[in-house]
């Protein structure tokens, strides 16, 4: 267990609607990254968060967005869904260090 | 921006030795780290190097050269279990943004 909560696991949904995704992050850590991974594709890194600021963007599309809050957890937003979106996002947290990140389990996103 | 490079696939045969290479390129650099993912779970970390050498970690060692931009994990004495995919990632920026390769995929073979 690494300490990273994502809700929910499984999120089956139609095109064009919008999902929240959820992270706690382990205690005390101030930097969540997320990332996207589609089938067989490596981590693409989204946004990172550090003590509620957002502080790297990386290759997030416009419909997403984020934030992170006072006590630390993150959420993802994604809106006006399309197939193409369907995909595990990961979560990650590190402490000020950043030299290992700890990774949720994942939430599975499908988009019908 | 950063990019990294790594070998998409790589088989080995159980018992024997692998290594994996990744060469970045980054604006920034704090240091290199490895991760493992089997299939449908979640990234871990491996290990993490900040300065030019070899660190070892059990059957798992990782050696950074800050001037070639270069890295490499090895794995030793493979198991099956260790087939998964094995990403490195660059921790830049002032607050240490990660950055990850794209993976290679290792098949470890009877």
């Amino acid at each position: 267990d690494s300490g990273v909560t994502q809700t929910p696991k499984h999120l089956i949904t139609a095109t064009g609607q919008r999902v929240t995704l959820r992270c706690s992050p382990r205690s005390g850590d101030l930097s969540v990254y997320w990332y996207q991974q589609s089938l067989d594709q490596g981590l693409q890194f989204l946004i990172q968060y550090y003590n509620g600021e957002e502080r790297a963007k990386g290759n997030i599309l416009e419909r997403f967005s984020a934030q992170q809050f006072p006590d630390l957890h993150s959420e993802l937003n994604l809106s006006s869904l399309e197939l193409g979106d369907s995909a595990l996002y990961f979560c990650a947290s590190s402490p000020s260090t950043g030299a290992e990140a700890f990774f949720g389990q994942g939430t599975r996103l499908t988009v019908v | 921006g950063q990019s990294l490079e790594q070998p998409s696939e790589v088989t080995a045969v159980e018992g024997a030795i692998v290594q994996i290479n990744c060469t970045y390129q980054t604006s920034g650099f704090y240091g290199l780290s490895w991760y493992q993912q089997h299939d449908g779970g979640a990234p871990t970390f491996l290990s993490y190097n900040a300065l030019d050498g070899l660190e070892e970690t059990g059957r798992f060692s990782s050696f950074l050269s800050r001037s070639d931009s270069y890295g490499y994990l090895l794995l030793q004495e493979l198991q099956m279990k260790d087939s998964a995919s094995y990403f490195c990632a660059v921790n830049s920026g002032g607050y240490q943004k990660v950055t990850f390769g794209t993976g290679t995929k290792l098949q470890v073979i009877p």
